[in-house]
């Protein structure tokens, strides 16, 4: 049963224009929900987080918006740059669980010059 | 301020052999989790460990077992090394587990081949 979904497994943007990466989620009980940017065999790098009693956090070039009714997260991030080329996980975790995340599949992002 | 360390990068172990992989968190964290990448199930939790004590743990057979150390190290086993356990284990630390808003923050990584 697969929580998280990201259904796009890939996406390409110029640079200089907005990417816009998206996440569903099945589970009532997550909380809190994290983005992490991801480069082969390295480990994930934390991007933006959001508490589920917020529906928008930004922090420079990235914004994560949250629609708890619809269970849905999206990473928007403006503008593009091609040193963001890679692979993007959400993840969400309960409350009182924050070490334990459900991710999901991932998105590739293609900044095109 | 150092991030989350684990050794060894990358081994490569024969079937049936067992393996051991070393984390350090952040300083200051005392919760360490430990996840599996691999290409088919993508990245799956294993198990967290706060206080020395194993306080959630994923779905994953009794083969993979971990622990922790009174300064927050962790360790975790895999035995019986199966071909399908080729992955990339990651480790993660974080603040404080039991609260809601805290960001888990990930080591490299070690890359285990199984042959």
């Amino acid at each position: 049963d697969q929580q998280v979904k990201q259904n796009s497994p890939s996406l390409s943007v110029q640079e200089g224009r907005i990417s816009i990466l998206n996440c569903d989620y099945t589970n009532s009980m997550f909380d809190y929900f994290l983005w992490y940017k991801k480069y082969p065999a390295e480990g994930p790098t934390f991007l933006i987080s959001i508490s589920s009693i917020k529906d928008k956090n930004e922090d420079g070039r990235f914004t994560v918006f949250l629609n708890k009714s619809a269970k849905h997260l999206s990473l928007h991030i403006v503008p593009s740059q091609p040193g963001d080329s890679a692979v993007y996980f959400c993840a969400a975790s309960e409350a009182g669980t924050a070490s334990k995340l459900t991710f999901g599949t991932g998105t590739r992002l293609q900044v095109t010059l | 301020k150092a991030g989350v360390t684990q050794t060894p990068r990358y081994l490569i172990k024969t079937r049936g052999q067992q393996v051991t992989l070393s984390c350090s968190p952040i300083s200051g964290h005392r919760s360490v989790s430990w996840y599996q990448q691999t290409p088919g199930q993508g990245l799956q939790f294993l198990f967290e460990y706060f206080s020395e004590t194993q306080r959630n743990k994923g779905n994953f057979p009794g083969r993979f077992s971990g622990r922790q150390f009174s300064n927050s190290r962790s360790e975790m086993n895999v035995s019986t090394l199966e071909l399908g356990d080729s992955a990339l284990y990651l480790c993660a630390s974080t603040l404080n587990p039991t609260g809601s808003g805290n960001t888990i923050y990930f080591g490299e990584g070690s890359w285990l081949t199984v042959v």
